[in-house]
């Protein structure tokens, strides 16, 4: 069975620095790109950041890039997000995906980040 | 980037009944691949987004049969023949032709 478990929300205040993880099972990871996606409470979706197979290609939103980076430890089955200089515009549901040409098909529930003083 | 657009944002429908939902893009979605990279996810009250559609018109194992997607270049839609009652939940677009891959302001599916 196909599982991603994301961990390591938590409330941060305003300029501070966190970092998610992404725990993947039951599925071969290296040989996906993985993503991370992120939905504010009760409003929409906004892809983040995405990264290849060994880690060689990554890419990012604009209002993310320079403050946050996407990376993977594939002897782990792991994915991070190290988010830095966090705004309180970042706050959201952050979802960790699986990719699977231009699209995402498995998508994890998610860790709460709230930037706040 | 990309602007996605949606309508209805708000789909009240009775039970066994038809149901559409539009997507518009601010560009075309054709891939230099040849393909269109739109696809349809589902989120339901308190779930992470399912997807049900991918490249258009393609279904997801598991999907059931009565939702379909169609369109072309920057007009797309989902239809849903007869909506049942575990339909219920917000459905959103997403195109991943153009980086930043973007979605839909999303729709509510309700039952009347």
């Amino acid at each position: 069975e196909v599982q991603v478990v994301e961990s390591g929300g938590g409330l941060v205040q305003p300029g501070g620095s966190l970092r998610l993880s992404c725990a993947a099972s039951g599925f071969t990871f290296s040989s996906y790109w993985m993503g991370w996606v992120r939905q504010v409470p009760g409003k929409g979706l906004q892809w983040v950041a995405t990264i290849n197979f060994d880690g060689s290609e990554k890419y990012y939103v604009d209002s993310v890039k320079g403050r946050f980076t996407i990376s993977r430890d594939n002897a782990e089955n792991s994915l991070y997000l190290q988010m830095s200089s966090l705004r309180a515009d970042d706050t959201a549901v952050y979802h960790c995906a699986r990719l699977v040409m231009h699209t995402s098909d498995f998508w994890g529930q998610g860790a709460l980040v709230t930037v706040s003083s | 980037d990309v602007v996605m657009t949606q309508s209805p944002l708000s789909l009240p429908v009775t039970l066994g009944q038809p149901a559409s939902i539009s997507c518009r893009s601010s560009q075309s979605l054709v891939h230099s691949d040849g393909n269109t990279y739109v696809i349809w996810f589902q989120q339901r009250p308190g779930q992470s987004p399912r997807r049900l559609l991918y490249e258009v018109y393609k279904r997801d194992s598991g999907v059931p049969d009565r939702f379909s997607g169609s369109g072309s270049g920057t007009d797309f839609t989902l239809k849903i023949s007869r909506v049942e009652a575990e339909d219920v939940g917000v459905y959103y677009c997403m195109q991943g032709t153009h980086w930043p891959w973007t979605f839909g302001q999303g729709t509510k599916v309700e039952i009347k």
